[in-house]
């Protein structure tokens, strides 16, 4: 099946700092990306998604591009605030049609003020 | 939209009882999913139902595992004879559509098992 892997944490960055998380995948065919938040103490929350080649998909300041070439969908963000500390997850789903998401291992971000 | 709701928060049980965990899925949403987190990791997928068909389960659920969604509403996992590996946080997880595969997460059961 398909699998990702994320960029190794913990992040800890001051705020207004430029955010990426790097996040590649193997997959056959043409998964649809997600990234999901789990901020401390609450459930996983979606993020944002993509599902085709080149698409980006943008929430709350974040940014990930589908990008096919490189089978990646790295996180972006122009500037943190410490509201953003939170462990972030990608999943793509899996192959064949499956509609499971396969996660990383998540990459723990904490940002000082 | 009240999201998804998951019963209990928090079990503890001692080793060899059974568990059960209810998930009330979004409204109207016809798919939802049992994943499993442990410490540190990523979730890791267990099962999934369209309505009341249960359309794939993983090799992580073993015969010890049994998830139902008898009206295509609720659903229920149960575990048996509990073991302490079996202790992480369950997930629920609802989608309206296989169009959008957008799942929506509820905030889990924890599980402990002494």
């Amino acid at each position: 099946g398909n699998s990702v892997t994320q960029m190794e944490g913990p992040v800890t960055l001051s705020e207004e700092a430029f955010l990426t998380i790097n996040c590649t995948y193997t997959a056959t065919g043409y998964p649809s990306l997600f990234w999901y938040v789990q901020y401390p103490g609450e459930g996983l929350q979606l993020l944002l998604k993509a599902t085709k080649a080149d698409d980006k998909g943008s929430n709350k300041g974040f940014e990930a591009t589908y990008r096919k070439e490189t089978t990646s969908f790295h996180l972006e963000k122009g500037s943190v605030q410490v509201s953003d500390s939170a462990v972030y997850f990608c999943a793509p789903t899996s192959q064949g049609g499956s509609e499971k998401l396969v996660f990383g291992k998540g990459t723990k971000l904490t940002v000082n003020p | 939209d009240t999201g998804v709701s998951q019963n209990p928060r928090h079990k503890i049980t001692k080793r060899g009882q059974n568990v059960t965990f209810r998930c009330d899925p979004i409204s109207e949403h016809n798919r939802l999913y049992w994943y499993r987190q442990t410490l540190g990791q990523g979730p890791e997928f267990l099962t999934y139902f369209q309505n009341e068909a249960q359309l794939e389960k993983s090799r992580l659920l073993s015969d010890r595992f049994s998830a139902e969604r008898p009206k295509g509403s609720f659903s229920t996992l149960e575990i048996q004879r509990t073991e302490q590996g079996d202790s992480a946080m369950y997930l629920c997880a609802s989608s309206p559509d296989r169009i959008s595969y957008e799942q929506y997460f509820g905030p889990g059961t924890r599980l402990t098992v002494t």
